[in-house]
């Protein structure tokens, strides 16, 4: 089945700092990603859309220039987190939504990367 | 607005024993239901689904309803396994929409 893989899956960094995570859908093609961030003990929230070749598209509230979105092929997005502060620490979880699947049905699911515990000191 | 709430854990169950997660849910429109499984060191996969009312979405042993007079999508295990072990999500999903989770149950069975 598809396979979405997420790199790092643990990143400890001093405050100030920038961190990259990786998101590749390994054997299809993504023409759409999402990436969510969990806070303990709440929900997994979606804090944007990243679309092959176009800007990525911000959930109110999450700063885009603080979340820096790329996705620059059909198998990879990448979400840099600049300047770093310990409030970003949190659990940060990519999915992706394979070619020429719809938006229509209700039964549209996505893959799930296995998510990147970033902790800021 | 949309939203997911989900029991809250953790959840220690021994071997065999019935489990039930619930999850109700608030969407303004007609949405499709999911829970999703993470197992250790894995990502988010999808256990089951129903996109509609009165549907029961059903894998590995694992039930949910659809339940529009309740607006629940309860998750149910007649009978436990240590592999069952892991954190489960129930999401909702309206036509053209984003995902919406709850905070997810942790569950530990023990032999």
């Amino acid at each position: 089945g598809a396979v979405v893989s997420q790199h790092p899956s643990w990143v400890i960094c001093k405050s100030g700092t920038s961190v990259k995570i990786e998101c590749r859908s390994l054997d299809f093609q993504a023409t759409t990603m999402f990436w969510y961030r969990q806070f303990p003990k709440q929900s997994l929230m979606l804090m944007a859309t990243s679309n092959e070749g176009s800007k990525a598209t911000y959930e109110q509230g999450v700063e885009k220039d603080k979340f820096l979105i790329n996705h620059a092929s059909l198998t990879l997005s990448t979400l840099t987190v600049t300047s770093a502060h310990p409030e970003d620490s949190s659990f940060y979880i990519c999915s992706a939504r394979a070619f020429g699947e719809g938006t229509s049905s209700g039964a549209n699911v996505l893959t799930f990367g296995a998510g990147s515990r970033l902790t800021v000191l | 607005g949309n939203s997911v709430t989900q029991m809250e854990g953790p959840v220690t169950l021994s071997e065999e024993a019935f489990l039930t997660i619930n999850c109700t849910y608030t969407a303004t429109g007609y949405p499709s239901l999911f829970w999703y499984v993470q197992y250790p060191g894995e990502g988010l996969q999808l256990l089951l689904k129903a996109t509609k009312a009165d549907d029961k979405g059903s894998n590995k042993g694992f039930e949910a309803t659809y339940r529009k007079e309740t607006t629940s999508f309860h998750l149910e295990k007649g009978s436990v396994q240590v592999s069952d072990s892991a954190v489960y999500f129930c999401a909702l999903r309206e036509i053209g929409n984003q995902f919406y989770f709850g905070t997810g149950t942790s569950l530990t069975v023990i032999p």
